[in-house]
């Protein structure tokens, strides 16, 4: 069964250090999504992306976040210069189309740890 | 914007137990809705999910759900609970018109049923 696959599992970085989580979302989808997991609360969307560009972005992705479909396989989420609070489990999730009348793929996530 | 609520943070209960989590959404046309599971240490999975038509929807590992549309209620059922059935249940919408939909997530209900 196809999936959606996030490397790494785990990362620990310092604050102000930049970080890169990749994700591959399932080959024939169109739609994909970062959304992100603090501790104890709840999933929140992050961006999505369509077409080699952003279609929705929440207020948390500011200048700091960035997405990028380098390869066309892989879906990058970059922060710039971390910070204690980006400390989460990020996840990436794909959409074979858009409308509501599909589910969304999650993979297994990234937690990210800014020491 | 669409919020999603479920009314109960923790559940604990014994095995064969008849388990019910609340979900209620708030928005102003037509959603899907879905509820995603999480066991410890895993991703994102998910149990079942209305689009339309029957009301009453089966997922997977026995477990059901009603939308009850004059309420904005999404509530999980399971008649019979097993110790696997601990982790985190996740009640989520989109709305059905909006092209590449972003999730809305509940605050999350963590299930422990005890052996």
């Amino acid at each position: 069964e196809p999936e959606v696959t996030q490397t790494p599992s785990h990362q620990v970085t310092q604050m102000g250090q930049e970080v890169i989580l990749r994700c591959v979302p399932i080959s024939n989808h169109l739609y994909f999504y970062w959304y992100r997991q603090i501790l104890g609360q709840k999933v929140e969307f992050l961006v999505s992306f369509y077409n080699n560009e952003i279609s929705e972005k929440s207020e948390i992705f500011d200048d700091q976040f960035s997405v990028e479909r380098p390869d066309g396989s892989n879906f990058t989420l970059k922060i710039r210069s971390t910070k204690l609070e980006d400390s989460a489990m990020y996840f990436c999730a794909s959409r074979l189309v858009g409308g509501g009348n599909t589910e969304a793929f999650f993979g297994q996530g990234t937690r990210l740890t800014v020491v | 914007a669409q919020s999603v609520s479920q009314h109960n943070h923790h559940v604990i209960l014994s095995e064969a137990a008849s388990l019910e989590l609340g979900c209620n959404y708030s928005y102003g046309g037509t959603v899907n809705l879905f509820w995603y599971v999480q066991y410890p240490g895993q991703h994102l999975q998910l149990l079942l999910k209305y689009f339309s038509g029957d009301p009453l929807v089966k997922g997977i590992k026995g477990f059901e759900a009603e939308f009850i549309k004059s309420k904005f209620s999404f509530n999980l059922r399971k008649p019979s609970v097993q110790w696997s059935d601990t982790a985190e249940y996740f009640c989520a919408v989109t709305p059905t018109q909006a092209a590449g939909n972003k999730l809305t997530f509940g605050g999350g209900t963590r299930v422990l049923v005890k052996p």
